[in-house]
């Protein structure tokens, strides 16, 4: 167990559909990152919050979106899904700025049908 | 912009034999850089980092890397792998000087691992 927390495990769609992604960060973390897995794109950074903030925007697509919460747990909505979207969704988590490295949450399975 | 180039998409090896997966950087100064390893249906495990000092950095699992500025490089190795060992492997790049955000790191592209018995 890595300390970081991501729910559900696993989730099925249909397409057009709007989903949430919840992610607990390692206790005392302040920065959550959320990643995009899929075989043709590989590890894509999606975005980071640092203590309620948006820090920086990475490939983000404009029908996702995220946010951090006061207790630090943060949640990527995807809306209008499409096909495209099936992939692993992962979240990270770091003390302060990534430099230091992640610790990585085992992740959200998609799959849009 | 930094950037990862991991060449070798798959490898395979023998168990018990050594282990050299290459990475390659782009990165204006002396970049943060790891080594992450994800089985499957898992998420990515923290093998090792650099960040300064000694080139040479030990991590998990037997697993080592050498910083090479000239050539812009983090190989990672180990002089014996495990069965085990088969996963996939990232490299992976951060910049430095930057605190409480806008420092994400960029991943390679992976390189899988399968060990031959």
């Amino acid at each position: 167990d890595s300390g970081v927390t991501q729910t559900p495990k696993h989730l099925i769609t249909a397409t057009g559909q709007r989903v949430t992604l919840r992610c607990s960060p390692r206790s005392g973390d302040l920065s959550v990152y959320w990643y995009q897995q899929s075989l043709d794109q590989g590890l894509q950074f999606l975005i980071q919050y640092y203590n309620g903030e948006e820090r920086a925007k990475g490939n983000i697509l404009e029908r996702f979106s995220a946010q951090q919460f006061p207790d630090l747990h943060s949640e990527l909505n995807l809306s209008s899904l499409e096909l495209g979207d099936s992939a692993l969704y992962f979240c990270a988590s770091s003390v302060t700025g990534g430099a230091s490295g992640y610790t990585f949450g085992s992740g959200t399975r998609l799959t849009v049908v | 912009a930094q950037s990862v180039t991991q060449p070798d998409i798959h490898i395979t090896v023998s168990e018990g034999a050594s282990l050299e997966l290459r990475c390659n950087y782009s990165y204006g100064a002396t970049p943060y850089l790891f080594w992450y390893v994800q089985s499957p249906g898992q998420g990515l495990q923290l093998l090792l980092k650099y960040f300064s000092g000694d080139t040479l950095v030990q991590g998990i699992k037997g697993f080592e890397a050498e910083f090479k500025r000239s050539q812009s490089s983090f190989n990672l190795r180990k002089p014996s792998v495990h069965w085990s060992d088969a996963a996939e492997y990232f490299c992976a790049v951060g910049a430095p000087g930057l605190t409480g955000g806008g420092n994400k790191l960029t991943f390679g592209t992976g390189t899988q691992l399968k060990v031959e018995l």
